[in-house]
């Protein structure tokens, strides 16, 4: 079947512009996470979904940045007012459930210039 | 809160030559831990779950092992196509990932 898939795979935009990033999760997988990994960086935890519910929402970095998940599949994270701190590599991931491993995507690059 | 801590940071080996990585970690009750290859621009791919101490599970030229306190990745004979870096990870409602470590195979 088919991966978790994200789109765009490549975004470019200017400061103070609004992004959204799409997250196409494995069929069936009730659990997604959002997160942002800089160049060279870890993967820094930003949120996770369990259903279309986001439990707790304390990793996102500040207000300008919001998920949400409809019928248990497709999210999306928006980031508003964009800052070049922004720019990173965006992942998704799904599983089963909140117990199981994790499948990422290829992540999305967002460059703010 | 969970810790994840792996060593080293960048490992550099001759082919055919093994090591091992080290994943050391600090939760309350573990409840599974997780392995995963990272290649440079693409997402984390999944490579083994153990969940209890004394498991052990081999992929290839790669055998993970778990204790009470830590996980071993161990490369056997690796190839240059086993350059990437190595992600563990607790099961944690947080994604609780350590920093990786970075191995470079030279042929």
């Amino acid at each position: 079947g088919a991966g978790v898939s994200q789109s765009p795979s490549n975004k470019v935009t200017e400061k103070g512009k609004d992004v959204e990033l799409r997250c196409d999760p494995i069929s069936g997988h009730t659990a997604l996470y959002w997160y942002r990994q800089r160049l060279g960086q870890g993967l820094e935890f930003l949120i996770y979904f369990q259903g279309n519910s986001a439990p707790d929402k304390s990793g996102l970095p500040s207000d300008r940045f919001s998920a949400e998940r409809t019928g248990e599949s497709v999210s999306t994270l928006t980031i508003q007012r964009t800052q070049q701190e922004d720019s990173a590599v965006y992942l998704c991931a799904s599983s089963w459930t909140v117990y199981n491993e994790q499948f990422f995507g290829p992540g999305t690059r967002l460059t703010v210039l | 809160e969970d810790q994840v801590t792996q060593s080293p940071e960048a490992l550099r080996l001759q082919e055919g030559e093994s090591s091992s990585l080290n994943c050391s970690y600090t939760v309350s009750g573990l409840r599974g831990l997780f392995w995963y290859r990272q290649d440079p621009g693409k997402g984390p791919e999944f490579l083994f779950t153990l969940y209890s101490a004394g498991e052990e599970k081999e992929k290839e030229r790669l055998k993970a092992t778990l204790t009470k306190k830590e996980s071993f990745l161990h490369i056997t004979a690796p190839k240059p196509e086993d350059s990437a870096t190595y992600l563990c990870a607790v099961l944690s409602l947080k994604g609780s990932f350590g920093a990786g470590t970075t191995v470079t195979v030279r042929a």
